[in-house]
This record gives C-alpha cells, sequence and structure tokens, in this order.
C-alpha cells in the first residue's frame, strides 16, 4: 500500500472549530491532492499540493507537505455543519505514473 | 460543463449474472478511470483508459473488464458478479495533455450483488 494508515479515522467536532486531518505515505511522491466526499456524490478534489510548495491555502483550508517525513496535512478553520464528509488525500502510484491512490480518509463530523 | 456521469445509479444483480456499468464525461478528457469503493475504505483503482490504452491493476486483472468505444463513454464489466463484488464503482476522468492531475469523479453506481 501507499498509504501509513489503511483504517477509516473518524472525527467528531463542534462548529466553529479549526481541524487538522494527517496522511502519511510510504513511495516518494512531489505531489498530494485531498480529496472530499459527500454523501451521495463522488469525491471532490480540494487542493493540489506540490513538493515546492510546501503550503497552500484555499479560502478556509490549508494543506502542507512535507516531503522528508513523507506527510501531508490538511486544515481546516472555522468548520461549518456543511464541512462534513469523509476526507481522503490522494497521490500518484509512482511519480508521473497518472494513477492516483487513495488513503483511506477521515470521516469529519461537524455538528452544529 | 465539468460533469461526468454515470448510470445507473443503483444496479442490483444476482451471483453469477453479469455487470455492466456506464460513465460519460463531456470535457473531451483523454483519461478515465474506475474505482470500486467499499464502506470505511479508500476507493480502489480497478483500471484507467488513457486514450484508447487500458491498463489495468494487477491484482484485480481477471475480475473486471472495460471498453472505451470513443472519447466520451466508458464501461466498467464483471462477467460473473461475485458477492464481493457489492460495492460503489465510481468513475473519473481527468486531462494529461493539459497536465492536471484532477481527477473529476461522477457520483458513483452502487452495485449490490444478492
Amino acid at each position: 500500500s501507499q498509504w501509513g494508515e489503511e483504517n477509516l479515522q473518524a472525527l467528531s467536532i463542534q462548529e466553529g472549530e479549526d481541524v487538522t486531518m494527517n496522511c502519511s505515505y510510504k513511495t516518494y511522491t512531489t505531489v498530494v491532492q485531498w480529496y472530499r466526499q459527500k454523501s451521495g456524490k463522488g469525491p471532490a478534489q480540494l487542493i493540489l499540493i506540490r513538493s515546492n510548495e510546501r503550503e497552500k491555502r484555499s479560502g478556509r483550508l490549508r494543506a502542507t507537505l512535507d516531503t522528508s517525513s513523507q506527510s501531508s496535512s490538511l486544515s481546516i478553520t472555522g468548520t461549518l455543519a456543511t464541512d462534513t464528509a469523509v476526507y481522503f488525500c490522494a497521490t500518484d502510484a509512482s511519480s508521473g505514473s497518472w494513477q492516483l491512490i487513495f488513503g483511506s480518509g477521515t470521516q469529519l463530523t461537524v455538528m452544529p | 460543463d465539468t460533469t461526468v456521469k454515470q448510470n445507473p445509479r443503483y444496479k442490483l444483480a444476482r451471483v453469477g449474472k453479469p455487470v455492466n456499468l456506464i460513465c460519460s464525461q463531456t470535457m473531451n478528457h483523454d483519461t478515465m478511470y474506475w474505482y470500486q469503493k467499499k464502506p470505511n475504505q479508500a476507493p480502489k483503482l480497478l483500471l484507467f483508459y488513457y486514450d484508447k490504452i487500458l491498463n489495468r491493476e494487477a491484482d484485480t486483472f481477471e475480475k473486471f473488464q472495460s471498453s472505451r468505444p470513443n472519447n466520451s463513454f466508458c464501461s466498467l464489466y464483471i462477467g460473473s458478479a461475485g458477492l464481493e463484488y457489492s460495492a460503489m464503482y465510481l468513475c473519473a476522468s481527468s486531462s494529461r495533455r493539459i497536465s492536471n492531475e484532477r481527477l473529476f469523479f461522477g457520483h458513483g453506481t452502487k452495485l449490490s450483488v444478492l
């Protein structure tokens, strides 16, 4: 497996709180993508971060990538109930392979 | 239009019977993917087409077939469904030509094998 965590993680927080989700991967990569899947829908890309960026922001989202520790994180500030979803990190099976492999994901529940 | 469409939304199949799932996209993407997703697990890549070239994952090579008659359509075929095939099947597309790693997903087809 490309990813360190094999089982779905679960987080439950109150609306307005900040949250950080983490992924660790095994094979060298230069790009990590984060996707969100809401109930009844397919995954949708939230943010893509490259190794030369180390940190990337998009609205309330912040992604980091540390190639030395082979890990990535996604933070959401001021969560809303509508942020409730499963969040996946994903990367290429091998550099430039265009075979996107997903981590097991984090089920985030934001309670109003 | 950035939509990937999948049909049907729900599919009921009997053990031992064939199953054919359909996906279409109108973004002129060169690459189309099929993923299998089971509850509490990550989406698992089954196969993908780059233009007309099919790439199947080694561990699912014999279980799934696919066709891509034109750029817009891609099917996933199971010759003889088993209980273990019950899952959500997600189709996605992307464009290598513009070096866009982003995948666009359909809403999925939920397959239940009885």
